[in-house]
């Protein structure tokens, strides 16, 4: 059964940093399309980021350059590793693995909260 | 980027009744859209892809369609276990973007 768990979240001050995790079971994380979508509070889904290969990364407008997404693959574990936070970076970051024919996200983490806040 | 745009915000309707979401891309799609259903305090599930192609073990009574810029999920006869968030996600250009989502609540 493919499941993931998203851990790391919590309360950090603007200009913060923060490193979330996504441990991966029942399938190769490092084999497969895996990304970051966040939901801030009350609002709709935004995807944050996308990783296929060691070498190939994409990200949202909104992180660029703040965001960085890697995975492990003897921990079969994916990461998002968060700096200079801002209070828009509140949300629920969950960790889902995209379908690489249809671009569709197949399998979901739980989430885990991120609260940008002095 | 391109803008995909729910309505209505929210959808009341009674068990058993049929309900009709719609979502609208501000770009042709093709038919390269997905449909998500989320609960409180739950990840999201993937119900329909391509536009009509329900994902692996959802019911029936979940359908979708539509193409271009305008498209509708439709659920049959609403149980109690389908009183949740949807939201629509076009898959046509990167960066990939969902709608706001349809609340589906209890009349």
């Amino acid at each position: 059964e493919v499941q993931l768990m998203e851990s790391g979240g919590g309360l950090v001050q603007p200009g913060g940093s923060l490193r979330l995790s996504c441990a991966g079971s029942g399938f190769t994380v490092s084999n497969n399309y895996m990304t970051w979508v966040r939901q801030a509070p009350g609002k709709g889904l935004e995807w944050v980021s996308v990783i296929y290969s060691e070498t190939s990364s994409y990200y949202a407008d909104s992180v660029k350059g703040r965001f960085n997404i890697s995975r492990d693959k003897s921990k079969n574990t994916l990461y998002l590793q968060m700096d200079s936070l801002r209070a828009e970076d509140t949300a629920v970051y969950y960790c889902a693995r995209l379908r690489s024919a249809e671009l569709v996200f197949d399998y979901w983490g739980q989430g885990t909260l991120v609260t940008v806040s002095p | 980027e391109i803008v995909m745009t729910q309505s209505p915000a929210t959808l009341s309707v009674s068990p058993g009744e049929r309900a009709t979401l719609s979502c609208r891309a501000s770009q042709s799609l093709g038919s390269n859209l997905a449909w998500y259903q989320q609960k409180p305090g739950q990840a999201p599930r993937l119900l329909i892809y391509g536009a009509s192609t329900r994902a692996t073990g959802i019911p029936a009574r979940f359908s979708g369609s539509g193409s271009g810029t305008d498209f509708t999920l439709t659920i049959s006869s609403l149980q109690s276990e389908d009183f949740a968030l949807y939201s629509c996600q076009q898959y046509n250009n990167w960066p990939l973007t969902f709608g706001g989502g349809t609340k589906v609540e209890i009349k």
